[in-house]
Order: structure tokens, then C-alpha cells, then sequence
């Protein structure tokens, strides 16, 4: 599976609209891109996911550079409780592949 | 919503003793997977069910590490015996398995573990 590479941390203001950043230049024509999300002591959550089309939500949008080898998760409008690691995934194209973890980001929503 | 349900939640346990958790994925999914999360980094897969069979255990510690899912429903990850290094959350996931679509993983709250 491609790897990612996501910066470590990052802050964002309660009301405006947070930006993450994920590069995967190695990234394969099958391979897909999702976006997970852990709140402290939680479970990992879905939030995301897609191929080469840019992708909307009621949680998010994803935007996929038209190379693939990066992609942006969008967070509309930030509140408090979206404060939580941010992981980016390149999945290889089974369906029901694992899925490989990096360190993620780390956002803090601030007041 | 169907969620994924895991017990216990916490457990602390002294080394060399045996320690056992439960999984009760959302029904009608036929993958199963556990994970493991230590402080700090990622979860990492540790065995993959499809229905009964193991699919993907290429990173269980098999000396020490069992899981089982015999009637394709709800799945037991046991440690026998614990070590101090094995303290970490450990996560139980499933998605339903659907020919030719992508599918999302659905993940369960985790039991933490300590080993004293």
C-alpha cells in the first residue's frame, strides 16, 4: 500500500473551515484514499473516501489533485468536537483490505 | 445506529496472566478485524475474519496470541500469557462485505489494557 505523509499536528478556529493536507505521490491507479478520524479514547470513525473525483459528505469534502498524489480533507465550518487525529489512507483497491495507519494529524479546534 | 460492541472496555492484568476480549461486530457483516493501538501511534491490524475463516493473521504474535470466530458472528482475541509491552488499546472493526464496492470499516470503542 502507498504511504502518506500527513503534518503532525494542526490548528483551526471553532467556526471557520479546517484544511488537511495528505501527500501519497506513490499512490496506484486503484488505489483508494480514506479519511478516518479519532477522538480521544474512541474508536477510529469513518469520514470519507475516494478515487480520483473530488467528494462530498455531510461530514466533509475530499479534493483530489487531478495527479492523485495529494489530497485535501475539508471540514466546512470547525466546531470543538472535531478536535481528533486525522488519518489519511491509501487503501490498494480490495474491498476488504486492511487498512494501514501513519501517525496522522492531530487537530485542535480552538474557541 | 448499529455500532460495533466490545467488552471489556478497560482491563488491567499482571504479566504472564491470561486476558481475553470480546467482539460483537454489527450484524449481517461478514469481515472481522482486530487491531492494536499502542499510545501514541496508529492502529495496526492484527487478524482478519472473513465469516469464520482467518483471512490475514500475518501480524499476530501466534506464540502467545489466538483468535477465534466460530460461528462467524462474534469473535474472541485472546493473550496468554501477557507481557508489559502488550498494554495498549485493542480495536475490533467490521464492514459487510459486499462484492465489487468499497468498503468502510466500521470500528467498536476498544478495550484498554494494562499489564502490570
Amino acid at each position: 500500500d502507498a504511504k502518506t505523509t500527513q503534518p503532525t499536528s494542526m490548528d483551526c478556529a471553532e467556526g471557520r473551515a479546517a484544511n488537511l493536507p495528505c501527500n501519497h505521490s506513490t499512490i496506484s491507479g486503484n488505489e483508494y484514499v480514506y479519511w478516518y478520524r479519532q477522538i480521544h479514547s474512541q474508536g477510529p470513525q469513518y469520514i470519507i473516501h475516494g478515487l480520483k473525483n473530488n467528494e462530498t459528505n455531510e461530514m466533509a469534502s475530499l479534493i483530489i489533485t487531478e495527479d492523485r498524489k495529494s489530497s485535501t480533507l475539508i471540514l466546512p465550518h470547525a466546531t470543538l468536537r472535531d478536535t481528533a487525529v486525522y488519518y489519511c489512507i491509501v487503501r490498494v483497491g480490495s474491498n476488504t483490505g486492511k487498512l494501514i495507519f501513519g501517525q496522522g494529524t492531530t487537530l485542535q479546534v480552538k474557541p | 445506529e448499529a455500532e460495533v460492541a466490545q467488552s471489556p472496555r478497560y482491563k488491567i492484568t499482571e504479566k504472564s496472566q491470561a486476558v481475553a476480549f470480546w467482539c460483537d461486530p454489527i450484524s449481517g457483516h461478514a469481515t472481522l478485524y482486530w487491531y492494536r493501538q499502542i499510545l501514541g501511534q496508529g492502529p495496526e491490524l492484527l487478524v482478519q475474519f472473513q465469516d469464520e475463516s482467518v483471512v490475514d493473521d500475518s501480524q499476530l504474535p501466534k506464540d502467545r496470541f489466538s483468535a477465534e470466530r466460530l460461528k462467524g458472528v462474534d469473535s474472541t482475541l485472546k493473550i496468554q500469557p501477557a507481557e508489559l509491552g502488550d498494554s495498549a488499546m485493542y480495536l475490533c472493526a467490521s464492514s459487510p462485505h459486499r462484492r465489487n464496492i468499497q468498503e468502510t470499516q466500521y470500528f467498536g470503542p476498544g478495550t484498554r489494557l494494562l499489564v502490570l
